[in-house]
């Protein structure tokens, strides 16, 4: 199975500030890449797939790219709301597997 | 609009089987290829294996190969997830999702989600 390995599992972050999460895949997955966020108590939510498309309806300050197998969530203003779980996932070959996630918490 | 409805959930000895459903609305799912995910408490999110548009093709991750099923009705908007063998390890919050596109397994609409229990 491929291993989506995310980094860091924790970040603390204050409204306004710039994050960026980072998976990377234990082989490559050519763009093959999606990422969720998920609240408390709420089931995940599609944020962006092929590795940079931004999902209708997602903010823009959301975006996501790629560097062969490292990939990078990037939220280039934090609010309020973005305080969350944030999980990879790949989906170019079977097993579709998921990173373990970044918690998004409050600085 | 879009929704997916999961039911079913609950406490279940191990050994034991359960039948979990995933009633859809504002979409026609006889159109789309439709996944199970599943979260531990306090985990991370598993893939647990999708069922084609038809029915016809079923993918399964290891750790339920052979013991759970999927299926579905598209007369009855509804998708079905057959658990058998239940292990304590299958403990999760299980959610139905739909895939963005028939050969994309990127999920767009997923549901609450249904607790399994599965202790003694």
């Amino acid at each position: 199975d491929i291993q989506m390995t995310q980094s860091p599992s924790t970040l603390s972050a204050s409204v306004g500030d710039r994050v960026t999460i980072t998976c990377r895949a234990s082989q490559s997955i050519n763009t093959w890449l999606a990422w969720y966020q998920q609240r408390p108590g709420k089931a995940p939510k599609l944020l962006i797939y092929d590795a940079s498309s931004l999902e209708s309806g997602v903010p823009s300050r959301f975006s996501g790219s790629e560097s062969g197998t490292e990939f990078t969530l990037t939220v280039s203003s934090l609010q309020p709301e973005d305080f969350a779980t944030y999980y990879c996932q790949q989906y170019n070959t079977y097993p579709w597997t998921f990173g373990q996630g970044t918690k998004v918490e409050i600085k | 609009q879009v929704q997916l409805v999961e039911t079913g959930g609950g406490v279940v000895q191990p050994g034991r089987s359960l039948r979990l459903s995933c009633a859809v609305s504002g979409f026609t799912l006889s159109t789309n290829v439709m996944h199970w995910v599943r979260q531990a408490p306090g985990k991370g999110l598993e893939w647990v294996g999708s069922i084609s548009y038809d029915g016809s093709n079923k993918n399964y991750a290891e750790s339920v190969n052979g013991r759970f099923t999927i299926s579905r009705d598209n007369s009855k908007n509804t998708l079905y997830l057959q658990m058998d063998n239940l292990r304590t390890e299958d403990t999760a919050l299980y959610y139905c999702a739909r895939a963005v596109m028939t050969t994309v397994p990127v999920f767009d609409y997923w549901g609450q989600g249904t607790l399994v229990t599965v202790s003694s």
